[in-house]
């Protein structure tokens, strides 16, 4: 299957920095990209899809200020968590398709981001 | 609404075979996955359906009933690696995946 690569795996910062997590398709030019981010024992929670070029579709609740997303080519998308708070801590990963008829998504290893 | 429903946990013996079932109600159907999730890693893909019946792949087979909203994943010979999450989720008629929470399976010795 194609390879998607997520950077960085683990990342612990201050409370009111800002992180950047990137989402890289390595061998498939990714038409949409997916941010999903997911508590402890709980499913995925769909914060917003990016599509190459245009500006970010954020699901209800998410805030887009604070989550930052720009899909500027077809191989990378980048999740910024700005003014970042504990509450923020959580799993984030992305997942990128070819198109919107392909039907397989594929993910991202994931960010472990805990803010201290 | 959209809705995804798999049992929250199910307990399983090495060796034995286990059934986790979905049902779903989605506007619109473009195929069902099942993911396996290992705790802190992310999902990776072991099946889809899209029409009706049975999907077979080594171990782990995939059923869809279309007409029933209906899904089941099924594991032969479990082994004590195939303790994870599994999830299930269905593509909506805009292509987007909608999520069941997942099941956790926990294979005893």
């Amino acid at each position: 299957g194609a390879v998607v690569s997520q950077h960085p795996s683990r990342v612990i910062c201050k409370s009111g920095t800002s992180v950047k997590i990137e989402c890289r398709s390595l061998d498939f030019q990714a038409t949409t990209m997916f941010w999903y981010r997911q508590f402890p024992k709980q499913s995925l929670m769909l914060m917003a899809t990016s599509n190459e070029g245009s500006k970010a579709t954020y699901e209800q609740g998410v805030e887009k200020d604070k989550f930052l997303i720009n899909h500027a080519s077809l191989t990378l998308s980048t999740l910024t968590v700005t003014s970042a708070h504990p509450e923020d801590s959580s799993f984030y990963i992305c997942s990128a398709r070819g198109s919107q008829g392909d039907t397989e998504a594929f993910f991202g290893q994931g960010t472990r981001l805990t803010v201290v | 609404g959209q809705n995804i429903d798999q049992p929250t946990e199910m307990t399983a013996t090495e060796g034995a075979i286990v059934q986790i079932n979905c049902t779903y109600q989605t506007s619109g159907f473009n195929g069902l996955f099942w993911y396996q999730q290992h705790a802190g890693e992310a999902p990776t893909f072991l099946s889809y359906n899209v029409l009706d019946g049975l999907e077979e792949k080594g171990r782990f087979s995939s059923f869809l009933s279309r007409s029933k909203g209906y899904s089941y994943l099924l594991l032969k010979e479990l082994q004590m690696k195939d303790s994870a999450s599994y999830l299930c989720a269905v593509m909506d008629s805009n292509y987007q995946l909608i999520w069941g929470a997942g099941t956790k399976l926990i294979i005893k010795p």
